[in-house]
């Protein structure tokens, strides 16, 4: 069964530590979300990928965070430094974009982060 | 621009009620509608989808509609269980780009005994 995997699932950081996500697309997908999710703002699209290219990284604060994609099979957000307002669960999804809409685009189970 | 319009919850149902969850969008084009739930402690999991206005797409006793003319992709349940309490999302994918989601702010669906 195909899944989106990510690391860590949960993550207790101090206020200053660099924090890294990663994920696992699903084989052969050429699209990668990170979205992140809080209780004030909901789901908010940080980045995505396709072919491994960044195609929008507007949502995401550019002087803290950073997302790449080393190869097909990983993608990572880090956070350096990190501050309690990044509090949230950070999601990655990915799809396979097909020039068409309509493609279902698939959830990893989150990364819970707590900057204390 | 693109946005999704979504009831505010939460909603609390007691087992068998009907459900209707109301979700309108706003788009260019002519893009695809999607409902995802979200379990507690979950990721998101695609519920439904639908491609076209009149199409209607169903999985576990969910349905929606998509209306073009009123802009509408409402999720009904006929007969909602316990296990249906969750976190649902309307998202909307336009019909060109990097077929990226919009998503509602998510309705919050309490089911009691």
């Amino acid at each position: 069964d195909a899944r989106v995997t990510q690391t860590p699932r949960h993550k207790v950081t101090e206020m200053g530590q660099e924090v890294t996500m990663r994920c696992q697309p699903i084989l052969g997908h050429n699209t990668v979300f990170w979205y992140r999710q809080t209780m004030m703002q909901g789901l908010e699209l940080l980045a995505y990928f396709r072919n491994r290219a960044p195609l929008d990284d507007s949502g995401m604060p550019k002087d803290r965070f950073s997302a790449e994609m080393p190869d097909a099979t990983l993608a990572t957000l880090k956070i350096q430094p990190s501050e309690p307002r990044d509090s949230a669960v950070y999601f990655c999804a990915s799809g396979l974009a097909q020039g068409l809409a309509g493609n279902t685009i698939y959830f990893g189970e989150g990364s819970w982060l707590t900057v204390v | 621009g693109n946005s999704v319009t979504q009831m505010e919850g939460p909603v609390t149902l007691s087992e068998e009620a009907f459900l209707t969850i109301n979700c309108t969008y706003t788009a260019t084009g002519y893009p695809s509608l999607f409902w995802y739930v979200q379990y507690p402690g979950e990721g998101l999991q695609l519920l439904l989808k639908a491609t076209k206005a009149d199409d209607k797409g169903s999985n576990k006793g969910f349905e929606a509609t998509y209306r073009k003319e009123t802009t509408s992709f409402h999720l009904e349940k006929g007969s909602v269980q316990v296990s249906d309490s969750a976190v649902y999302f309307c998202a909307l994918s336009p019909q060109t780009g990097a077929n990226n989601l919009f998503f509602g702010t998510g309705t919050r669906l309490t089911v009691i005994p």
